[in-house]
């Protein structure tokens, strides 16, 4: 069964510093998707980024960046001179490329509050 | 650009009432999703469709719940003799499957139910 495990409940931090948010995931599929949504208080799931497990590439746009390390479980998200307007709670989910299940199986969250 | 759209964005109704949430998904999107999320936790997944095809529900859909998809556009979600746990957000999302973007999915702004 998948599971995603985001251990950081809440992180408060000032602006312009970085800030990591951990994901972790457990899945028994060979081939999978991970992905990160922000959720601003507005509501809405915002997609952030997709990323295949066959591609540990890491990737960067613009302040955001993804350490993908499959040796480990783990699909962190890396904000860099973090901004007000981040203030939000980020998700992580993984979903199977395989066997027919198309839900998307997310952690509880972690809860980002930039500071001025 | 439209995205994914939801109807009402906020429902109040008495224990025991019906309900009917209404997901208008992007255009052409042929895959669409219901999630249900509660407060401090991630959305969890309820049911999907592809075109008018409901091809997955979760258990979490108990015999309250249907969802329809009836001409492959649009989609309701209805809950009857509601109770105060059914009380979350309801989300919907969609994607185009076939396509190298097929396994992302968009959200909706998310309808609110409270179950006095």
């Amino acid at each position: 069964a998948q599971k995603v495990t985001q251990a950081q409940t809440e992180i408060s931090v000032v602006e312009k510093e970085d800030v990591t948010l951990d994901c972790v995931y457990e899945t028994r599929d060979t081939t999978y998707y991970l992905f990160w949504y922000k959720q601003p208080p507005s509501g809405e799931l915002v997609f952030l980024i997709r990323r295949n497990s066959f591609d540990e590439q890491n990737e960067i746009s613009g302040r955001y960046s993804w350490n993908f390390q499959k040796s480990t479980s783990s699909f962190n998200f890396t904000i860099t001179a973090s901004q007000v307007v981040d203030s939000a709670v980020y998700f992580c989910a993984n979903r199977p490329t395989q066997g027919g299940s198309e839900k998307l199986v997310f952690g509880k969250g972690t809860k980002l509050t930039v500071n001025p | 650009d439209t995205g994914v759209s939801q109807n009402p964005r906020h429902k109040i109704t008495k224990r025991g009432q019906n309900v009917t949430f209404r997901c208008d998904p992007i255009s052409e999107h042929n895959r669409l999703y219901w999630y249900r999320q509660t407060l401090g936790q991630g959305p969890e997944f309820l049911t999907y469709f592809q075109n008018e095809a409901q091809l997955e529900k979760s258990r979490l859909l108990s015999d309250r719940f249907s969802a329809e998809r009836p001409k492959g556009s649009f989609s309701t979600l209805e809950i009857q003799r509601t109770e105060q746990g059914d009380s979350a957000m309801y989300l919907c999302a969609s994607s185009l499957a076939r396509t190298r973007d097929r396994d992302t999915q968009y959200f909706g702004p998310g309808t609110r139910l409270t179950v006095l």
